[in-house]
């Protein structure tokens, strides 16, 4: 099955630098790599996802990219704010399967 | 997202009873999920279900149960065969069984065992 490792587990930056998060996959069927923020009690929400007939996604400070010969994706977030503070979880999937596998999860702290 | 709700929002356990999550979603979704998430971990997939009166287990299926009568509602109901069952147990529904698309989440519900 699809293992999906997550790196670093904890990051901790200065208020308006970048952050970037990197995961791996193994299933090389995957085709669709969503990111999750988790704030502490609260519900995961998606903040960018994407597929793998593109390399690169952006939505204003947060970007993804993919790389499918080597089976990774990371997400970049410019510009960091403290309200950027929170759990972000990488996740893979693959058409006709619809699960989900979860990376172990990124603590971003962001100092002001 | 907010078509998605979860309750009760905090549920408390005495050891040997059964319990059940209620899940149940307004968007029309054909999939929904079950995961769990423990402090500072992940979420495990423990069971989904792509469509009516049909559900998988998932990756620590051991000590629940579900069932799937209604398209949008997915009961969770943990047992008493579960050993430790405290945690935060988050329901999810994605529109298409087919093609993969984005999950969306309820609230979560948080166990506790007494």
């Amino acid at each position: 099955g699809e293992n999906v490792e997550q790196h670093p587990s904890t990051l901790s930056v200065q208020e308006g630098d970048s952050a970037v998060i990197k995961c791996t996959y193994s299933d090389s069927a995957s085709n669709y790599f969503p990111w999750y923020k988790q704030e502490l009690g609260k519900r995961p929400q998606l903040i960018i996802d994407i597929r793998s007939n593109v390399g690169e996604k952006k939505d204003q400070r947060i970007a993804v990219t993919l790389n499918k010969t080597a089976k990774h994706f990371s997400l970049h977030i410019t510009e960091t704010q403290p309200e950027d503070s929170a759990v972000y979880f990488c996740a893979a999937s693959r058409d006709n399967f619809n699960k989900f596998y979860f990376g172990s999860g990124t603590k971003l702290n962001v100092k002001p | 997202d907010g078509g998605i709700t979860q309750s009760p929002k905090y549920l408390f356990r005495k050891e040997g009873q059964n319990v059940t999550l209620s899940c149940e979603q307004n968007l029309n979704h054909d999939a929904m999920y079950w995961y769990r998430q423990d402090p500072g971990q992940g979420l495990r997939l423990i069971y989904y279900s792509q469509i009516v009166n049909d559900f998988q287990k998932g990756d620590i299926a051991e000590g629940y149960s579900v069932s799937r009568e209604k398209k949008e509602s997915f009961p969770l109901t943990v047992t008493s065969a579960q050993k430790n069952p405290t945690a935060f147990y988050l329901c999810a529904s994605t529109p298409d069984a087919a093609v993969t698309d984005t999950q969306y989440f309820g609230p979560g519900t948080r166990l506790t065992v007494l």
